[in-house]
């Protein structure tokens, strides 16, 4: 059974520039989340979606946003890139809400801002 | 709020020395318990979970117990090996304040085994 799928795995962008990560969750999972793991600050919640929606929300500026399509896989998306953004952005999947469900995580998305 | 709080690293042992990483939350309700960890340039794996006080969970030689009354969840192994190194997570599955439903993470403890 796959896993929970990222791309791409690393990318470059300019300072300004707009991103998008893309991510696919595990077969039967519904549940959807983002991460954001930059150096020295431990992973910090970005968002979390289910059955299409978003369901809640990290501490975070509204030039990070996402989606979930109807086939549960999800894009994160990043305006006005700044040079902290440069981060591993995490995607992990779900089964459901309930808590005790184990959620697994994808490899990631490595993106430096120069 | 529900948080964790990990020991701060980084942590150096010997191999087949005995590990222990402290982990302490905050929560809500009735937490379930996780500990992840994250190899070199790679992504978080589950290492082991708990969902209900008392419970132990158990891999590859690791253990925590979830002890409500003292609300920790500390993660041990009895003699550790060069491929343990990476770094540890402990992380909690619970509702949050807005009846949303969030998984909290520590902020890791980096452990390096030297032969």
């Amino acid at each position: 059974e796959a896993g929970v799928t990222q791309s791409p795995t690393h990318l470059i962008k300019t300072r300004g520039q707009q991103v998008t990560l893309r991510c696919s969750p595990i077969s039967g999972h519904t549940s959807v989340y983002w991460y954001q793991q930059a150096l020295g600050l431990g992973l910090q919640f970005l968002l979390w979606y289910d059955e299409g929606e978003e369901r809640n929300r990290g501490n975070f500026p509204p030039r990070f946003s996402g989606r979930q399509f109807p086939n549960y896989s999800s894009e994160l998306n990043v305006n006005a890139l700044e040079l902290e953004d440069s981060a591993l952005y995490l995607c992990a999947s779900s089964t459901g809400v309930i808590s005790g469900n184990t959620i697994y995580f994808g490899e990631g998305s490595w993106l430096t801002v120069v | 709020g529900n948080s964790v709080t990990q020991m701060e690293g980084p942590v150096t042992l010997s191999e087949e020395a005995f590990l222990t990483i402290n982990c302490t939350y905050t929560a809500t309700g009735y937490p379930s318990l996780f500990w992840y960890v994250q190899y070199p340039g790679e992504g978080l794996q589950l290492l082991l979970k708990a969902t209900k006080a008392d419970d132990k969970g158990s891999n590859k030689g690791f253990e925590a117990t979830y002890r409500k009354e003292t609300t920790s969840f500390h993660l041990e192994k009895g003699s550790v090996q060069v491929s343990d190194s990476a770094v540890y997570f402990c992380a909690l599955a619970a509702y949050s304040g807005a009846g949303s439903y969030q998984l909290t993470f520590g902020k890791g403890t980096k452990l390096s085994v030297i032969p």
